[in-house]
C-alpha cells in the first residue's frame, strides 16, 4: 500500500528564517510526487509536481528536491504570507485511476513577522 | 487564476435530505474529474472519479448509491449526497487535469464545506 508521511506536523519559524519539511514516501513506482499549499477553508494550490529522483523545481521562495525515498519542500527567508498547511502527495504507477494520489498529512507552517 | 470552480463554498441540510455539489473546469475541457474528500486533520481521500458520459469508478468503501456522481457535459460534474447522515459531514472537493494526461498535476476546487444537522 502506498503510503506519504510528512514531518513536522507543524513548523513556527520566523520571518526570514529557512526551513524544510520532509515528505517520506513508499510507493510500488513512482510515476510522480507532488506539492500542494492548502489554506484553511480552501482547496489544495498546485505548487510542483517531481518525476525522477535528482529533479529539482524552484519557485519564488519554495524549492522543491527528490530523492527515491523522500522529497523537500524548502522555504528560503519565508514570509507570513507562507503561513498554510503544505502537502505533499504521490501518484503510483500502473494505478486504476491516474487521478488517484495519495497524500501525506501535511505540515501546518506558521510564520511570524 | 482558478482553474476549477466549485459550488457552493458551504452547506447545511438536516439529515435525510440530499444535497448537490457542482464541479465546473473554467476554460478547459475535462473528460475525466475526481471527488475527494476531507475529514478535519486528516488526508484528503480519493472517493470517486467521473467519466464524461459513462458511468463514475469509485474507490473501494464509497457507497456509490450514496454518493453519486453525473458527469453530463466536458466541463460540469456533479456529485450528489444523499440521504446525508452527520457522519457524512466533511468537506467535499473535486479536481481535474487540465490536459487529462497521466502524471499531469491536479487542480482542485476551492471544496465545499457539508454539515448534516
Amino acid at each position: 500500500e502506498d503510503q506519504v508521511t510528512q514531518s513536522p506536523e507543524a513548523l513556527r519559524l520566523q520571518e526570514g528564517e529557512s526551513s524544510s519539511l520532509n515528505c517520506s514516501y513508499t510507493v510500488s513506482g513512482l510515476r510522480g510526487l507532488f506539492w500542494y499549499r492548502q489554506d484553511p477553508g480552501k482547496g489544495p494550490e498546485f505548487l510542483f509536481t517531481l518525476y525522477s529522483a535528482g529533479e529539482e523545481k524552484e519557485k519564488e521562495r519554495l524549492k522543491a528536491t527528490l530523492t527515491k525515498k523522500e522529497s523537500f519542500l524548502h522555504i528560503t527567508a519565508p514570509k507570513p504570507e507562507d503561513s498554510a498547511t503544505y502537502l505533499c502527495a504521490v501518484q503510483a504507477a500502473g494505478g486504476t485511476s491516474y487521478g488517484k494520489l495519495t497524500f501525506g498529512q501535511g505540515t501546518i507552517l506558521t510564520v511570524h513577522p | 487564476g482558478a482553474v476549477v470552480s466549485q459550488h457552493p463554498s458551504w452547506v447545511i441540510c438536516k439529515s435525510g435530505t440530499s444535497v448537490k455539489i457542482e464541479c465546473r473546469s473554467l476554460d478547459f475541457q475535462a473528460t475525466t474529474m475526481f471527488w475527494y474528500r476531507q475529514f478535519p486533520k486528516q488526508s484528503l481521500m480519493l472517493m470517486a472519479t467521473s467519466n464524461e458520459g459513462s458511468k463514475a469508478t469509485y474507490e473501494q468503501g464509497v457507497e456509490k448509491d450514496k454518493f453519486l456522481i453525473n458527469h453530463a457535459s466536458l466541463t460540469l460534474s456533479t456529485l450528489t449526497v444523499t440521504s446525508a447522515h452527520p457522519e457524512d459531514s466533511s468537506f467535499y472537493i473535486c479536481s481535474a487535469s487540465r490536459d487529462n494526461r497521466i502524471n499531469s498535476p491536479l487542480h482542485f476546487g476551492n471544496g465545499t464545506r457539508l454539515t448534516v444537522t
